[in-house]
């Protein structure tokens, strides 16, 4: 599976939209990006996921560059229960999770 | 409904005890998974069964034997574990594991502490 880049931490105020990028830039062809978020020992979320378009559901927004090297997770109106870890993810067969990104939603 | 089930939420055990972890889901998939996940750390796959069979199996110590008596139920029996062994165990399942879009979906974890 491709290794993801992702922050360690980002800050967003409640109300406004959290962008949250990842770099997967040896992506290959056949393999999706996905975003899961866990809230402290929680067992993680599916958000969204997606190959090559953009992708919109009730949660979230993913943009997906052309070259398919860099996504963004856009949560459009983030609220304090948005606080958790998101891990960006490329897989094939397997889910392998990064360190991920800690965003936090203050008031 | 995505709802995978985990039993039970809490386990404290000794070195020399035998235990088990249950994992459930009703949604119809073939593909379930078990994950270990330590303090400040990301989740780690472990165990992958397709089918009921074993697929993949991460080099994990013969004290975890997995096993999936049908296709809704997955087990994690613990014996002789280690202190180190204390983390959150996590289950997963999916369609079919074939990875591309298989989504997987996460139940709520097993907090399991070693003495």
């Amino acid at each position: 599976d491709a290794k993801t880049t992702q922050p360690p931490s980002m800050d967003c105020a409640e109300g406004r939209a959290a962008n949250l990028p990842c770099n997967h830039s040896t992506i290959s062809g056949n393999e999706y990006v996905y975003w899961y978020r866990q809230i402290h020992s929680q067992g993680p979320q599916y958000i969204i996921h997606g190959l090559k378009n953009n992708e919109t559901n009730e949660m979230a927004s993913l943009i997906i560059t052309e070259d398919r090297k860099s996504s963004t997770l856009i949560l459009p109106h983030a609220t304090l229960r948005d606080t958790a870890v998101y891990y960006c993810i490329v897989r094939s067969v397997r889910l392998t999770f990064g360190e991920g990104t800690q965003l936090t939603v203050n008031p | 409904d995505t709802e995978v089930t985990q039993t039970p939420k809490h386990l404290v055990m000794g070195m020399t005890n035998k235990k088990s972890l249950k994992c459930e889901q009703h949604m119809g998939h073939r593909a379930m998974y078990w994950y270990k996940q330590k303090a400040k750390k990301p989740p780690e796959l472990m165990f992958v069964y397709s089918y009921e069979k074993l697929s993949i199996n991460e080099s994990v110590p013969s004290r975890f034997s997995p096993e999936c008596p049908n296709s809704s139920l997955l087990n994690l029996h613990l014996h002789a574990l280690q202190p180190e062994d204390s983390a959150l165990y996590l289950c997963a399942s999916s369609q079919d594991g074939t990875g591309g879009a298989d989504t997987q979906y996460f139940g709520p974890g097993t907090r399991l502490t070693v003495l």
